[in-house]
């Protein structure tokens, strides 16, 4: 199972929104609605902020939200800001009772 | 409070064993599929393998298929990864996560430990 493809690095100004992208294949993100999204500071563990294509956990800002065209999940930071400087990983189910990573994008705030 | 400790991480020769175990409270831990998450060095994460909350039902990449295996014991809410054959490619920060029991897996990780790191060396 390859890694979902990510842009590697992703930045913007403070107040400015960015998008990233996580592209898979019609096995994994684009046959299934549970595609994830985590948010990863240097030297802290994941913590998630989309499920389920769109839904945010309890407590998770509404700066971000998901989407999902074919095979391309997406998610969006509004509003950018210096803490939200981070990895960020998407994460997908797959056809074959799986799981997949995408290839981790850093964002960075200018 | 929810908690994941983790433990049995160290250095190991390559075609060498080593058990990784990750205790849990302040969730039901039947509950929730657990899995297994590595992430090599710079790089990203990994997906390593996934157990029901019965523990009846678990998966695994085909990177570690046939050499790692994972269990539960609900009774002790604590996930363990049995680890064999390992390679210089296997080392990595392994971490346990735990998403909310459902008919399909998901990669909805709610709950993540503080990662135990892993060198396969020579």
């Amino acid at each position: 199972q390859s890694a979902l493809t990510q842009p590697a690095s992703v930045s913007g100004s403070p107040g400015q929104s960015i998008t990233i992208s996580c592209t898979g294949t019609s096995s994994d993100v684009g046959g299934y609605s549970h595609v994830s999204w985590y948010q990863q500071h240097p030297g802290k563990a994941p913590k998630l902020i989309i499920y389920d294509v769109t839904d945010r956990p309890s407590g998770v800002s509404d700066r971000f939200s998901g989407s999902k065209s074919g095979n391309t999940a997406s998610l969006t930071i509004s509003g950018l800001q210096a803490e939200d400087e981070a990895d960020y990983h998407c994460a997908s189910c797959t056809s074959r009772s799986t799981l997949v990573f995408g290839t981790g994008t850093k964002v960075t705030v200018l | 409070e929810v908690q994941l400790l983790q433990s049995g991480g160290g250095l190991v020769q390559p075609g060498g064993s080593l058990r990784l175990s990750c205790a849990t409270s302040g969730f039901t831990f039947s509950n929730y599929a657990m899995s297994w998450v590595r992430q090599a060095p710079g790089k990203g994460l990994e997906w390593v393998s996934a157990i029901s909350g019965s523990g009846d039902t678990t998966f695994y990449a085909d990177s570690v298929k046939g050499r790692f295996t994972i269990s539960r014991d609900n009774s002790k809410n604590t996930l363990y990864l049995q680890m064999n054959s390992l390679r210089a490619e296997d080392t990595a920060l392994y971490y346990c996560a735990g998403a909310p029991q459902r008919p399909n897996l998901r990669p909805n990780f709610d709950y993540w430990g503080q990662g135990s790191l892993v060198i396969v060396s020579s």
